[in-house]
């Protein structure tokens, strides 16, 4: 069975703080997904990384997989409280189109 | 756009019913839906996948008997829980994909609480 550790599993930090969000596995990926959850919603996608190395900006989220395709980061820059929610990583086991999501990472981040 | 649907949003039975929940793509085909479920500040578990005029394949652990899913069309996909009881609580969320893409649509989630 695949997993997905992520690191840490919580966080509360002021605005404008930088953060760190890593997601690791022992396992292989073909591609890796970001989410951010909303309580009571359903998650929605910030990005997918697929090959190994590969790093994405999307505005003040910078996104990175490991070389490997084992692990992975999300690191947001001067964190906002519209940042707060919970943020999901999700390996896809390879060929199958199912994702593997990871423990989760719920932040805070308080104005 | 791809839109994904969930009917009812949130539902309260009685232990030893069943219920039904809706995932619906609204302006996509999708050939392959996916079943999560979502425990309190948890992640989300996959339960099944579900192709579209075939078996539903489900994930180690989840019991297929007591979690029906159907896949009658290429825009519906059903889960029923039967039988419930207290302990199948839990947030249900459905997602689709498009033919021949990885990105999965989530829907909004259904809030099940058996009493």
């Amino acid at each position: 069975t695949q997993l997905l550790e992520q690191s840490p599993q919580f966080l509360s930090i002021q605005e404008g703080e930088n953060l760190t969000v890593y997601c690791n596995s022992s396992s292989v990926f073909s591609s890796l997904q970001w989410y951010r959850q909303e309580p009571g919603e359903g998650p929605v996608l910030l990005v997918t990384v697929v090959t190994g190395g590969e790093v994405k900006k999307l505005k003040r989220l910078t996104f990175q997989f490991g070389d490997a395709r084992k692990d992975s980061s999300l690191h947001i820059t001067a964190a906002q409280p519209g940042d707060t929610g919970l943020y999901l990583c999700a390996g896809e086991q390879s060929g199958t189109y199912k994702y593997i999501f990871g423990t989760g990472t719920r932040l805070k981040v308080l104005a | 756009g791809a839109v994904v649907s969930q009917h009812p949003s949130w539902v309260i039975c009685k232990s030893g019913t069943s219920v039904k929940i809706e995932c619906r793509s609204l302006d996509f085909q999708a050939t392959t839906m996916f079943w999560y479920r979502q425990f309190p500040k948890q992640s989300l578990m996959l339960m099944a996948t579900s192709n579209e005029g075939s078996k539903a394949t489900y994930e180690q652990g989840v019991e297929k008997d007591k979690f029906l899913i159907n896949h009658a069309s290429l825009t519906l996909s059903t889960l029923t829980v039967t039988s419930a009881h207290p302990e199948d609580s839990s947030f249900y969320i459905c997602s689709a994909s498009k033919p021949g893409e990885e990105t999965q649509y989530f829907g909004p989630g259904t809030r099940l609480l058996v009493l």
